[in-house]
């Protein structure tokens, strides 16, 4: 079966901090990873894809498969960062559902 | 940059009443789903329809659930009689081959 683990309910960073969102996964086959992002209870918004291998607002991630992570990085928190990060899956393609982690809230303090 | 509308984006019903949520998919998206986000949990899927039928559906969505795709735009997912337990943010999204867009979620309390 496949899950999506994020261990920190709550982060919690000073601005211009680094900041790791961890997110682990179990699944056999190759998954696709995302995160995504909601702020202050808005519409979930795509943040990143790791097939695209983009970076957006700063932030990058990473697929490990020998880890099975895909945490979320990035080097200087800005206070506009604060919101609800999830991590999800999709087994195998784009298609499919969507399987969500608990989600991590980031607060950025000034 | 397209969006998926979600209406109402605030419903309050009575215990036992029926509910219908609307959305209007990206036009040129061929999947469609309902997720749900009860108040501090994690979003939950409900079901997933393509090509006029539902392709997925969790163990949440029972016979209580209902979606319906009624003309070329809106997607609609009916609750026939609902319970306390079903107060929750509920997103509906659309994707084609390279990710999903969601609204932006309408709150149902039920009361």
């Amino acid at each position: 079966a496949q899950r999506v683990t994020q261990p920190e309910k709550l982060l919690s960073v000073f601005k211009g901090a680094p900041v790791e969102l961890k997110c682990n996964y179990s699944y056999s086959g190759s998954p696709e990873l995302f995160w995504y992002v909601q702020y202050s209870r808005q519409r979930l918004q795509l943040l990143l894809r790791h097939i695209s291998r983009e970076s957006i607002k700063g932030f990058t991630a990473d697929l490990n498969k020998g880890e099975t992570s895909f945490h979320l990085k990035k080097p200087f928190a800005q206070e506009e960062d604060s919101a609800m990060y999830y991590c999800a899956l999709i087994r195998g393609s784009t298609l499919g559902r969507l399987y969500f982690g608990r989600g991590t809230q980031l607060t950025v303090w000034p | 940059e397209p969006e998926v509308t979600q209406t109402p984006s605030h419903q309050v019903t009575q215990m036992g009443q029926e509910v219908i949520l609307r959305c209007v998919p990206i036009s040129n998206h061929l999947y469609f789903y309902w997720y749900r986000q009860i108040l501090g949990q994690k979003v939950e899927f409900l079901v997933s329809f393509y090509n006029n039928e539902i392709s997925e559906k969790s163990e949440i969505f029972d016979d209580q659930f209902s979606v319906e795709r009624p003309d070329g735009s809106n997607f609609t997912l009916k609750i026939r009689s609902t319970k306390l337990e079903d107060s929750a943010m509920y997103f509906c999204a659309s994707s084609e081959p390279y990710g999903y867009t969601f609204g932006s979620g309408t709150r149902l309390t039920v009361v």
